[in-house]
């Protein structure tokens, strides 16, 4: 199956830092999204981004579809960023649409 | 306009007891997949519904099933627990392909 490896594992930021994500992922895909669980286990949706850059407000992300990998940018870090950020790709087998997560980039941010 | 809900949120079973968490989808999507995240890792798929019926599977045993109905919600069943069962059970749904999916916050399954 297809690997998705993100990077760095673990990060930690004083806040107003900026931070770039990496995921970086095996073969071909039809979707990619971006997630951040909070603390208590939800995870939010940030970005749907099979291909280019999109935007909201302090987050963007870009993903480079044929070079395999996406970067998610936070840009003045706040504590509330703090969690884990998952990559999850789609591939659509069979007429399935299941995702494949990464093992996500664990971001503290502190005060 | 409600989101992906998921029940119960908490749940604590003994080994070999059998389980089921439920799932009502966002509005307007047709299409339910369950996954399971241990603590310290990523979601992992289980399988997806569609039409009442299970579209795709990953690789879980055969105690993981699960159900469909005509409203979309959904069901998973969990026979014979073990102690590794114990995660965090996510629910999403989406519409068609090329959609996002959106999770729901999830049952938190405690193996004693």
């Amino acid at each position: 199956g297809i690997q998705v490896e993100q990077s760095p594992p673990d990060l930690i930021l004083q806040e107003g830092a900026n931070s770039t994500l990496r995921c970086n992922f095996s073969d071909s895909v039809n979707n990619l999204q971006w997630f951040h669980q909070n603390p208590w286990g939800q995870l939010i949706n940030l970005f749907y981004i099979p291909s280019g850059t999109k935007q909201n407000g302090r987050l963007s992300a870009t993903t480079v579809a044929t070079e395999r990998y996406s970067l998610l940018y936070i840009s003045s870090s706040q504590t509330t960023d703090s969690g884990v950020y998952f990559c999850a790709v789609e591939r659509v087998l069979n007429a399935g649409n299941m995702l494949t997560f990464g093992g996500g980039t664990r971001l503290m941010v502190k005060p | 306009d409600a989101g992906v809900t998921q029940s119960p949120t908490h749940l604590i079973k003994t080994r070999g007891q059998q389980v089921t968490l439920r799932c009502s989808p966002k509005s307007g999507h047709d299409t339910v997949s369950w996954y399971q995240q241990a603590l310290g890792q990523g979601p992992q798929f289980i399988f997806q519904y569609y039409e009442e019926e299970e579209r795709q599977r990953g690789n879980f045993p055969d105690r993981f099933s699960g159900h469909q109905f005509p409203n979309y919600s959904s069901e998973l069943n969990v026979n014979a627990l073990l102690l590794g069962d114990s995660a965090l059970y996510l629910c999403a749904s989406t519409q068609g392909n090329n959609q996002p999916q959106h999770f729901g916050d999830g049952t938190r399954l405690s193996i004693l």
